[in-house]
């Protein structure tokens, strides 16, 4: 079946300028995460969504940035004024379920990686 | 700083050889996720670990939990070349359900 899917792949973009990020996650998985990956750096959590629930946005760096989930599938990325430092691979994973102490394996998308000049 | 310390950052090893990734956490885990990332793409899920002493293999790569769930290892037997790639683990180590990540094992398999 399909698995997670990101777009665009790579988005170049001016400081200042605004970007928005798609994900469309595995169809019927409810917890959805957003994550940031710098060169040669781990995963940063930004935000998680879980079904209905109000997400957990504890990981957004600034208020710069923002997501939203619709119909409780496809989800968007908003960098509003993007910064250099906003350059980075954004992942995407969907996962089926959360037991509610623990995570069952997340599926990842490709990544979008965003170039701010 | 990271809260899960990988180890070594890279490895490069001749193709046949056994090889040995860590990661390393001063918390108790409660999962531990292994994956596999490739250049320009996604990650891909390996294995799962929960219970202390645990240990799963998948084709030639096997994964332990100690006891203590506090250290995790990803061992492969007999290299390929299709097991070059960056190696990262992940775990739920808090009260709340973010996990945190080892910055990453990048693995070089000379042929």
């Amino acid at each position: 079946g399909a698995g997670v899917s990101q777009s665009p792949s790579n988005k170049v973009t001016e400081k200042g300028k605004d970007v928005e990020l798609r994900c469309d996650p595995i169809s019927g998985h409810t917890a959805l995460y957003w994550y940031r990956q710098s060169l040669g750096q781990g995963l940063e959590f930004l935000i998680y969504f879980q079904g209905n629930s109000a997400p957990d946005k504890s990981g957004l760096p600034s208020d710069r940035f923002s997501a939203e989930r619709t119909g409780g599938s496809v989800s968007t990325l908003t960098i509003q004024r993007t910064q250099q430092e906003d350059s980075a691979v954004y992942l995407c994973a969907s996962s089926s379920r959360y037991s509610g102490t623990y995570h069952y394996e997340q599926y990842f998308g490709p990544g979008t990686r965003l170039t701010v000049t | 700083s990271q809260e899960l310390e990988q180890s070594p950052q890279s490895l490069i090893v001749q193709e046949g050889k056994n090889l040995t990734i860590n990661c390393t956490s001063s918390k108790t885990l409660y999962g531990l996720y292994w994956y596999k990332q490739k250049y320009g793409e996604g990650l891909i899920f390996l294995m799962m670990l929960q219970k202390g002493g645990e240990e799963k293999s998948h084709e030639k790569i096997t994964a332990k939990l100690d006891e203590k769930k506090q250290q995790s290892s990803l061992h492969i037997t007999a290299s390929q070349p299709s097991h070059a790639g960056i190696y990262l683990c992940g775990a739920d180590a808090a009260s709340n359900y973010q996990l945190i990540w080892g910055a990453g094992t990048k693995l070089i398999i000379k042929p």
